[in-house]
């Protein structure tokens, strides 16, 4: 059975850091793009990082791009993201999601974690 | 402001069929094939219904069918079931520096 499961949230100051962690199991982790997708509380889904190991691209929102970074360490099947400087609208909870079929980033979001919560407050 | 546009809310009875609009640009669902819809639950992850505009994945009823013409992406929904209710958002991907954006949501009460 294919699964993800997110780690690593909590509550942290303006300007803080904070390192979230995807661990994934069932299936071949390099051979696909994998996601980080953030919701804040009452609201819609926004992409926030994507990479892809096999192509060695990497993307970012806008809205990070600077500020938060996607490793992946394959041999641990593992996904990150390093989140830095962190401010009130990053308060979200944090989806890790596989691609749909290979490792391109422009696969859809096929399989999510249940997420983790960042709170950004002073 | 999201990028895409959809309805806010659309309602259907039990063995209706509705559909969910999702409105975007040249640069994205007016040029990629790549445009997903996916189902959220209260307090659950969001699950893909749709992808690459008509493709359903394995396991997905194929009560849901999704479309496209110019910019604008659809999913519909036949013979609803009181299990549809539900968050609908869509997503495309494009060729801006955001590589993907979603749609604010649809919220869909099945009467």
């Amino acid at each position: 059975e294919v699964q993800l499961v997110e780690s690593g949230g909590d509550v942290v100051q303006p300007g803080g850091s904070l390192r979230l962690s995807c661990a994934a199991s069932g299936f071949i982790f390099d051979d696909y793009a994998m996601h980080w997708v953030r919701q804040a509380p009452g609201k819609g889904l926004e992409w926030v990082a994507g990479i892809s190991w096999k192509r060695g691209t990497v993307a970012y929102s806008d809205s990070v791009r600077g500020r938060f970074s996607i490793p992946r360490d394959n041999a641990k099947n593992s996904l990150y993201l390093q989140l830095n400087g962190l401010r009130a609208e990053d308060t979200a909870l944090y989806y890790c999601a596989k691609a749909t079929s290979s490792a391109y980033l422009s696969d859809a979001f096929h399989i999510w974690g249940q997420g983790t919560m960042v709170t950004v407050s002073s | 402001q999201s990028a895409l546009t959809q309805p806010a809310a659309v309602s259907g009875s039990p063995g209706q069929s509705i559909t969910i609009s999702c409105t975007g640009t040249s640069s994205d669902i007016g040029v990629y094939y790549y445009v997903s819809w996916y189902q959220q639950h209260p307090g659950k992850a969001p699950k893909l219904v749709i992808y690459d505009v008509t493709n359903r994945p394995s396991g997905v009823s194929n009560r849901f069918s999704g479309s496209k013409t110019g910019n604008t992406a659809s999913l519909t929904i036949s013979g609803l079931q009181p299990e549809d209710e539900a968050h609908y958002f869509c997503s495309s991907y494009t060729s801006t520096t955001t590589p993907w954006v979603f749609g604010g949501g649809t919220k869909l009460t099945v009467l």
